[in-house]
């Protein structure tokens, strides 16, 4: 059973366009958010996060937005370049707990 | 710079092996955890441990042992290898009672065959 869902395993994008990827959850109990990147042979890099008592959060060209009663979130990145391919792994905690749970990832595939 | 250090990039084991997966950390962390990444299914958390000595079970601990001697190291042990745990190892660590802050290390691709 995922509580974390991230239903699209691949997403293309032209340069220059904005990139938006979708994560779902279903554990009401989850009150922090986090988006992790990562590179092949690489470990995942803390991206941006978000706290429940928010609904957006910002961070130069990236941007995650949460609507709690969808149990909804999505990471914009505006806009996409090259360097931004990657897998992206959203992951979700409880009560500022120890445990993160992820999502699948999506791949991002920017074209130049 | 911090760093998670896990021992080795790539590992080629036979089915029934005994496997050790080795994980240093430099950042005088408290919370250390071991996943495991394959396609479709994300980072599954196997094991973690809140300090020296303890350890919790996640989400997919069959199979899977663990042991926290020194705050730094955490180990991941497969008691007898099965094909079903080739996989990417990947371990991670972070402060104690913050829910970010997660520091991982390049993984270890373990192939059981």
């Amino acid at each position: 059973d995922q509580q974390v869902k991230q239903n699209s395993p691949s997403l293309s994008v032209q340069e220059g366009r904005i990139s938006i990827l979708n994560c779902d959850y279903t554990n009401s109990m989850f009150d922090y958010f986090l988006w992790y990147k990562k590179y092949p042979a690489e470990g995942p890099t803390f991206l941006i996060s978000i706290s429940s008592i928010k609904d957006k959060n910002e961070d130069g060209r990236f941007t995650v937005f949460l609507n709690k009663s969808a149990k909804h979130l999505s990471l914009h990145i505006v806009p996409s370049q090259p360097g931004d391919s990657a897998v992206y792994f959203c992951a979700a905690s409880a009560q500022y707990g120890n445990k993160l749970v992820f999502g699948a990832g999506t791949i991002l595939r920017v074209k130049s | 710079d911090v760093k998670v250090t896990q021992s080795s990039r790539y590992l080629v084991k036979r089915t029934g092996e005994k496997v050790f997966l080795e994980c240093v950390q430099d950042m005088d962390h408290e919370n250390m955890f071991w996943y495991r990444q394959d396609p479709g299914l994300g980072l599954r958390l196997i094991y973690f441990s809140y300090d020296v000595k303890m350890k919790e079970k996640g989400d997919i601990p069959e199979g899977y042992s663990v042991s926290r001697e020194k705050k730094e190291r955490f180990s991941l042990i497969l008691e007898s290898a099965s094909t079903n745990q080739t996989s990417m190892y990947l371990c991670a660590s972070k402060k104690g009672g913050q829910a970010y802050g997660y520091t991982f290390g390049s993984g270890t691709r373990l192939t059981v065959v």
